[in-house]
């Protein structure tokens, strides 16, 4: 399967714990995003990385939201003490250019969803 | 800032016959994209449909069209013969051509197909 992938699916955890989601992105795509999902809502922006750099973060994630991307591959978002107002599915996306153009599109993984206690 | 509306929540088809959902946008950037997002009870987003703004033709994917007005800031999504399979929601998104492109998505249509 060479599409995006997110780990775990689905997580359920108590207010106050520490949660790590994973973003695996097509191969070679260069951006990856980080978009949350409340029920009901559309997608909206958290964060994106170009390669390893994290260049844009959204007012959305407090200081208790750090993402990563080592070396351009892989991401990881991690919540701390994470609040019931956290629930929501974690939606990844990863695009194969720096550059614009009509057909720079993202794809997106299937989500994490997570339940906060 | 740009923002994306959606004002039906639900929407309803017959098998087979023809549904319109609406979307409107603001910005005041010229160049832009606009697409339609599908995501199935499974919550995958695919891509339906995207339209580039500087081009007055609208975009066509088989059963799916478009109907955009730039002046009107309108982006109207058409799916002819609907299938049970269309049944989804269905989210209308923006993006610049610059900067971060990330995607502003409206709150959706869910979209329910009747045999």
């Amino acid at each position: 399967d060479t599409g995006v992938s997110q780990n775990p699916r689905h997580k359920i955890t108590k207010r106050g714990q520490n949660v790590t989601f994973r973003c695996d992105p097509i191969s070679e795509h260069n951006r990856l995003y980080w978009y949350r999902q409340t029920l009901g809502q559309g997608p909206e922006f958290l964060t994106y990385f170009q390669n390893e750099a994290q260049l844009e973060k959204s007012r959305l994630l407090s200081d208790r939201f750090s993402a990563e991307r080592p070396k351009g591959s892989f991401s990881t978002l991690e919540i701390q003490r994470t609040e019931q107002g956290d629930s929501a599915m974690y939606l990844c996306a990863s695009s194969p250019s720096t550059s614009g153009g009509f057909y720079n599109e993202q794809f997106f993984g299937p989500g994490t969803r997570l339940t906060v206690l | 800032a740009q923002t994306v509306t959606q004002s039906q929540p639900e929407m309803s088809v017959q098998e087979a016959e023809t549904v319109t959902l609406s979307c409107t946008y603001d910005t005041s950037e010229s160049d832009y994209y606009l697409f339609w997002y599908k995501q199935p009870p499974s919550r995958q987003m695919i891509l339906v449909i995207r339209q580039e703004a500087y081009k007055q033709q609208n975009a066509t994917e088989n059963r799916f069209s478009v109907n955009f007005q730039k002046a009107a800031k309108s982006f109207s999504l058409k799916i002819s013969d609907s299938q049970l399979g269309d049944a989804a929601m269905y989210f209308c998104a923006y993006r610049m051509d610059t900067g971060r492109r990330a995607l502003t998505f409206g709150s959706g249509t869910r979209l329910q197909v009747q045999p």
